[in-house]
């Protein structure tokens, strides 16, 4: 099994829907992270969790929110999907607690197709 | 603020010859550096990191990267590419915040 898991892997909307990207890791890390991939762009930091407690917004935070249910879990929400969010999202976390970050283990993507 | 630029868009090499994927970085302080390698359909997977210590730090798949301060450079390099090194590969580099900021990706393509 993967020790991160994002769900769905694809999933078409359309403008003004809510969507939720779902997150669940295996490896026990306290940090957890949302980033959007465009072409051109690389990875952009949307929000990211350092602890249960501790949410924090990244470089592109407007027009998303985020939950962190567990330790293990984090989800991305848009509240009202546009067709700029049309992008690659990855979930990564890095770990163990306490430690300072020394590399990102990421998901396999969720492609999101806004129409 | 720091920031990562990766000045190709996409590498051509022949399998067999070496190759070398470039990446520049801007940090305060000293720099902790990265690449990554993505596959088609799949994440992000970790090759390397510079924290300190030799300027040439060995990766996985046979991947090595220099650092060199006075030119705030950390290239990639592979003594001999395969057909299957052909993905994309990001340099990144850990900010004051502790997170990782990316560069914007560089296509490689191994030509057999």
């Amino acid at each position: 099994d993967a020790d991160v898991t994002q769900t769905p892997r694809n999933r078409i909307t359309k403008t003004g829907k809510r969507i939720m990207l779902e997150c669940s890791q295996t490896k026990g890390h306290d940090r957890m992270y949302w980033y959007r991939q465009d072409p051109g762009l690389g990875l952009r930091l949307i929000y990211y969790s350092f602890d249960v407690k501790d949410i924090n917004k990244g470089e592109i935070s407007d027009g998303y929110s985020v939950s962190r249910q567990a330790q293990a879990k984090f989800s991305l929400s848009l509240e009202s999907a546009i067709p700029n969010q049309t992008a690659l999202y990855f979930c990564a976390t890095s770990g163990p607690p306490g430690a300072v970050p020394e590399k990102l283990f990421f998901g396999s993507g969720t492609q999101l197709s806004v129409l | 603020a720091q920031s990562v630029a990766q000045p190709e868009d996409q590498v051509n090499v022949a399998e067999g010859n070496p190759l070398t994927v470039k990446c520049t970085y801007s940090v305060s302080g000293n720099p902790y550096l990265f690449w990554y390698v993505q596959y088609p359909n799949r994440g992000l997977q970790f090759l390397l990191k510079y924290i300190t210590g030799d300027n040439l730090v060995k990766g996985s798949y046979g991947f090595e990267a220099e650092f060199n301060k006075s030119q705030t450079s950390f290239h990639l390099k592979k003594p001999s590419a395969l057909v299957s090194d052909s993905a994309l590969y990001f340099c990144a580099v850990r900010d004051y915040g502790q997170n990782f900021v990316f560069g914007p990706g560089t296509r490689l393509s191994v030509l057999p």
